[in-house]
C-alpha cells in the first residue's frame, strides 16, 4: 500500500547542530509539504514543493531548507538548530489540482537542547 | 494576515449526542475548506471537504456546513462515539493547476464522555 513515512520519529539534538528530517512518500504525489505543530499554533507551513526541483517558502521558513531531487523525498534541514525549533514536524503529500486530500506522516518530535 | 481560526478550543460531549465544531475563516479566495482529525500521536487525517460554491456536504456521520456570508465553517458529527475523541482542524485549500496548499486553524479538542 502507498504510504508516507517520516524518520526519525524522535530526535534530540544540541543547539547549533545541523539536523535533517526525512520524508518519503510512495503515492507518487507531486505536492509535498512540511509543517510544524506547536501548542497554541496548530499546524504552520514551513516549506512546500510542487514537483522535482521546485521548492517554496511557507509561513515559518526561517532557519529551515528543503530540497526536492526526486518525486518521493522532501528532506527538511535545520541549518543550525535553535531551541525555538523544538516542535513536532509533519510531512504531507497531495495529488494537487482539485483533489484536496493531503496524506500526513506520523510526525517527528524534535527536541533542541 | 488572512487566517483560519476556531471558536472553541475544547468541546466535551456525551456519547451518542451530536457534536458541532465551529471555525471562522477570513480568506474568501479559498476554493475548498477541509476538516482534519488528529488522534494523539498521529498525523492529521482527512475527514471531509466542501467546495466554496457549496453550502452543505454530507459524509458518513459527518456534515460540513459553509456560510460564506459570515465566513463560517462547521463540522457536525452525528451520534458521537468514543473513537471520535481527537483534535479537529479546519483548513482552507487554495492553489492552481500547479498545486494546492493547506492553511490550518488552531484546532478544537473533542472529548467524548461514555
Amino acid at each position: 500500500d502507498a504510504e508516507i513515512t517520516q524518520s526519525p520519529r524522535h530526535k534530540i539534538t544540541e543547539t547549533g547542530r545541523q539536523v535533517t528530517l526525512a520524508c518519503h512518500q510512495t503515492w507518487n504525489h507531486n505536492n509535498m509539504f512540511w509543517y510544524r505543530q506547536d501548542l497554541g499554533h496548530g499546524l504552520r507551513l514551513i516549506h512546500y514543493s510542487y514537483g522535482v526541483q521546485d521548492t517554496n517558502k511557507g509561513e515559518v521558513s526561517d532557519g529551515y531548507s528543503v530540497s526536492r531531487s526526486n518525486t518521493e523525498d522532501l528532506p527538511l534541514t535545520l541549518e543550525s538548530a535553535a531551541s525555538s525549533q523544538t516542535s513536532v514536524y509533519f510531512c504531507a503529500s497531495s495529488n494537487g489540482g482539485g483533489n484536496t486530500e493531503a496524506f500526513f506522516g506520523q510526525g517527528t518530535r524534535l527536541t533542541v537542547v | 494576515g488572512e487566517s483560519v481560526g476556531l471558536h472553541l478550543p475544547t468541546l466535551s460531549v456525551q456519547e451518542g449526542d451530536n457534536s458541532i465544531i465551529n471555525c471562522a475563516y477570513s480568506n474568501s479566495a479559498s476554493d475548498y475548506f477541509i476538516w482534519y482529525k488528529q488522534e494523539s500521536g498521529k498525523g492529521p487525517q482527512f475527514i471531509i471537504d466542501i467546495r466554496s460554491n457549496m453550502d452543505k456536504r454530507q459524509g458518513q456521520r459527518v456534515t460540513v456546513l459553509l456560510n460564506k456570508t459570515v465566513k463560517h465553517l462547521s463540522l457536525q458529527i452525528a451520534a458521537t462515539q468514543p473513537g471520535d475523541s481527537a483534535v479537529y482542524f479546519c483548513a482552507e485549500n487554495w492553489g492552481d493547476a500547479t498545486g494546492n496548499m493547506l492553511t490550518f486553524g488552531g484546532g478544537t479538542r473533542l472529548m467524548v464522555k461514555p
